[in-house]
């Protein structure tokens, strides 16, 4: 089946020790998502990347940053994880900006 | 920005029963698109249904419907029958006609009582 897959689905690190979240898609979307999700809250798009174009959402955080390689493959870096960092983070992916994203299950990531 | 508002927090429903969740929106477009996104807990957020602004028709996909009230910018979702497993959490979206993200709310969490 189709599908949006992120690996881990918990991770634990420490404050200020970089983590990487991965993401990866059998859809052959062109559009792969980043959204930060806090406890009770709504997702909050982090960037997005139009094929290989990188776009930033203003107030997304330096700490931040992504990487994707290839078509299938999008990867989440938090240079320096700060106690505000402890999220879920979801990947998400569209074609183009038509209809609806299809989401993975998210990484739940716990900032020690 | 787009603003979407989900003025409940939490809701329960008897199995069997039907329960409408409430999703309010602000724009300044004419034309976008609602979701109703589906998180259950630990699982993935999945797509209930969908609808187009242009379309008059309020949109259904088996138990679930929705009320769409463009004018007052409502979009209430209806769920009939309701079933354990839609005990979840209930994200509102908005998305503007070529627009780079979904606008959530920030959900309502279903419990369906047995």
């Amino acid at each position: 089946d189709a599908m949006v897959i992120q690996n881990p689905r918990y991770q634990v690190t420490q404050f200020g020790k970089p983590v990487t979240l991965s993401c990866s898609q059998t859809l052959n979307h062109n559009v792969m998502y980043w959204y930060q999700q806090k406890s009770s809250q709504a997702p909050k798009l982090l960037f997005h990347y139009y094929d290989k174009d990188f776009n930033n959402e203003a107030d997304t955080p330096d700490n931040f940053q992504s990487r994707r390689p290839n078509t299938s493959f999008c990867f989440l870096d938090i240079r320096s994880p700060g106690l505000g960092d402890a999220a879920m983070y979801l990947c998400a992916t569209s074609r183009d900006f038509i209809l609806e994203g299809f989401f993975g299950p998210g990484t739940r990531l716990t900032v020690l | 920005a787009q603003t979407v508002t989900q003025s409940q927090p939490e809701m329960s429903v008897q199995e069997a029963e039907t329960v409408t969740l409430s999703c309010t929106y602000d724009t300044s477009e004419s034309d976008y698109y609602l979701f109703w996104y589906k998180q259950p807990p630990s699982r993935q957020m999945i797509l209930v249904i969908r609808q187009e602004a242009y379309k008059q028709q309020n949109a259904t996909e088996n138990r679930f419907s929705v009320n769409f009230q463009k004018a007052a910018k409502s979009f209430s979702l209806k769920i009939s029958d309701s079933q354990l497993g839609d005990a979840a959490m209930y994200f509102c979206a908005y998305r503007s006609i070529g627009g780079n993200q979904f606008y959530f709310g920030t959900g309502t969490s279903l419990t369906v009582i047995p």
